[in-house]
């Protein structure tokens, strides 16, 4: 039972264009959104976040996006560089549970220069 | 001040040995995670304490898999006896909670079961 799910294993960009990455989840209870970024043979490393009140976040280069009536939210990464490509993860929490997060796949971007 | 430490990075084992893995959470957090990253599933949670005490296991997969945490810098997650299907990396991430509550990863313990 995946309540996260990210459907595309990988990505791939050129150097300078949008990158967009997407997840979907099923429980409405979900309150808080985060992105996580992870390199080989490292941890991964908190990026963005987004409560459920809002609709959009911005930071820098990344913007997320949630529709909650679709219970989908994005990742833009504008513009890529070839220090983005990594493996993006989607976390989401309920907020009585004690900031257990529940993760997606994974989605695998490729920038190319 | 240092990160979420783990140990050992790489494990390589013989199946139906005993294997632990061991974690240093953040100083001062409340909460720590264990986490074991997979291809088909991704980050699955295996279980997460507070305050040293266990409140969610239900992601553990079997009996072979136990976790503690006898102080609040210390956990360990044994596997007894490993199977070549637990090979994966196993993260070890900790969290107080305050900001947007995000969680701080180890590096992680890649697990090679032959």
């Amino acid at each position: 039972d995946q309540q996260v799910k990210q459907n595309s294993p990988s990505l791939s960009v050129q150097e300078g264009r949008i990158s967009i990455l997407n997840c979907d989840y099923t429980n409405s209870m979900f309150d808080y959104f985060l992105w996580y970024k992870k390199y080989p043979a490292e941890g991964p490393t908190f990026l963005i976040s987004i409560s459920s009140i809002k609709d959009k976040n911005e930071d820098g280069r990344f913007t997320v996006f949630l529709n909650k009536s679709a219970k989908h939210l994005s990742l833009h990464i504008v513009p890529s560089q070839p220090g983005d490509s990594a493996v993006y993860f989607c976390a989401a929490r309920t907020y009585n549970q004690g900031g257990k997060l529940i993760f997606g796949q994974g989605t695998e971007l490729s920038v190319k220069p | 001040d240092a990160g979420v430490i783990q140990s050992p990075r790489h494990e390589v084992t013989e199946m139906g040995q005993e294997v632990t893995l061991r974690c240093k959470p953040i100083s001062g957090h409340d909460y720590l995670f264990w986490y074991r990253q997979t291809m088909m599933r991704g980050l699955e949670l295996l279980i997460y304490f507070n305050n040293n005490v266990p409140i969610d296991d239900s992601g553990m997969p079997e009996d072979r898999f136990s976790a503690k945490m006898p102080n609040a810098s210390f956990s360990t997650l044994k596997i007894q006896p490993s199977e070549p299907r637990d090979s994966a990396v196993y993260f070890c991430a900790s969290t107080n909670l305050r900001g947007n509550g995000e969680l701080f990863f180890g590096e992680g313990s890649r697990l090679t079961v032959l």
